[in-house]
C-alpha cells in the first residue's frame, strides 16, 4: 500500500520561502509510470495544482505560480520537495502531495495534507 | 489558467440521482479525455472517483458515473446516500501540459 506523507514548517513568515517534503513509502518514486505532484487548498476554497515532477527531474508547473515554485526529487530518499518563494497570506493553505498518472492527469494516491500558515 | 466551472451546490434526497456539471474549453475538457472527478469529505484528502471521463477506480461504487459532451463533463451519483455528502471537484489535463481543477460543488443529502 503506497503512502505519502507531507512534512515541513506549519508557519512561514511573509516574504520567506515555504519548504515542504513528501516522503513516499510502500513503493518507489523511481517508477516509470508515475509523476509526483503538489496540490494546495486554501481554507474553505478549492483545489489548485501547483506542479509535478518525474523521477528523472522533468517538471511541469502551474503558470500562475511558476516564477515562485521549484519542485525537486531525491530518489535516494524516496522523497520529492516543494519550495515556494516570496510567500504572502494568500499562500496559506493545506498542501497535498500526490502520485499522478498518466503524466500528471490523475491523483491516484494522496497524502493527508499539511496546513501551512503564512503570518508574521 | 482558469478554473473549470462547477455549480456551487447540488442537493438531493436519499435514493435520488443528481448530476454535477463541469464546464471548460476546447483546450482542456473538450480537447482531452483526461477528465477526472474527486470526492472530498471535510478535513480529508481528495479521493479519485472517476478517471478518463467515465472509468471508475477499483473499489468505487458503480453508483458514480461520468460522461462528457463537448466542453462539459458530468458526474452522476445515483441512489444518493448520506455518505455521498461531500465536496466534488473535476479536473482536466490541458493543452499547455498543465492540470486544472474545477471550482468545486458541495453535495447535500436532504
Amino acid at each position: 500500500q503506497l503512502q505519502l506523507q507531507e512534512s515541513g514548517p506549519g508557519l512561514v513568515k511573509p516574504s520567506e520561502t515555504l519548504s515542504l517534503t513528501c516522503t513516499v513509502s510502500g513503493g518507489s518514486i523511481s517508477s516509470s509510470s508515475y509523476y509526483w505532484g503538489w496540490i494546495r487548498q486554501p481554507p474553505g476554497k478549492g483545489l489548485e495544482w501547483i506542479g509535478s515532477i518525474y523521477y528523472s527531474g522533468s517538471t511541469y508547473y502551474n503558470p500562475s505560480l511558476k516564477s515562485r515554485v521549484t519542485i525537486s526529487v531525491d530518489t535516494s530518499k524516496n522523497q520529492f520537495s516543494l519550495k515556494l518563494s516570496s510567500v504572502t497570506a494568500a499562500d496559506t493553505a493545506v498542501y497535498y502531495c500526490a502520485r499522478q498518472t498518466p503524466l500528471i492527469a490523475y491523483g491516484v494516491d494522496w497524502g493527508q495534507g499539511t496546513l501551512v500558515t503564512v503570518s508574521s | 489558467q482558469s478554473a473549470l466551472t462547477q455549480p456551487a451546490s447540488v442537493s438531493g434526497s436519499p435514493g435520488q440521482s443528481i448530476t454535477i456539471s463541469c464546464t471548460g474549453t476546447s483546450s482542456d475538457v473538450g480537447g482531452y479525455n483526461y477528465v477526472s472527478w474527486y470526492q472530498q469529505h471535510p478535513g480529508k484528502a481528495p479521493k479519485l472517483m472517476i478517471y478518463d471521463v467515465s472509468n471508475r477506480p477499483s473499489g468505487v461504487s458503480n453508483r458514480f458515473s461520468g460522461s462528457k459532451s463537448g466542453n462539459t463533463a458530468s458526474l452522476t451519483i445515483s441512489g444518493l446516500q448520506a455518505e455521498d455528502e461531500a465536496d466534488y471537484y473535476c479536473s482536466s489535463y490541458t493543452s499547455s501540459s498543465t492540470l486544472v481543477f474545477g471550482t468545486g460543488t458541495k453535495v447535500t443529502v436532504l
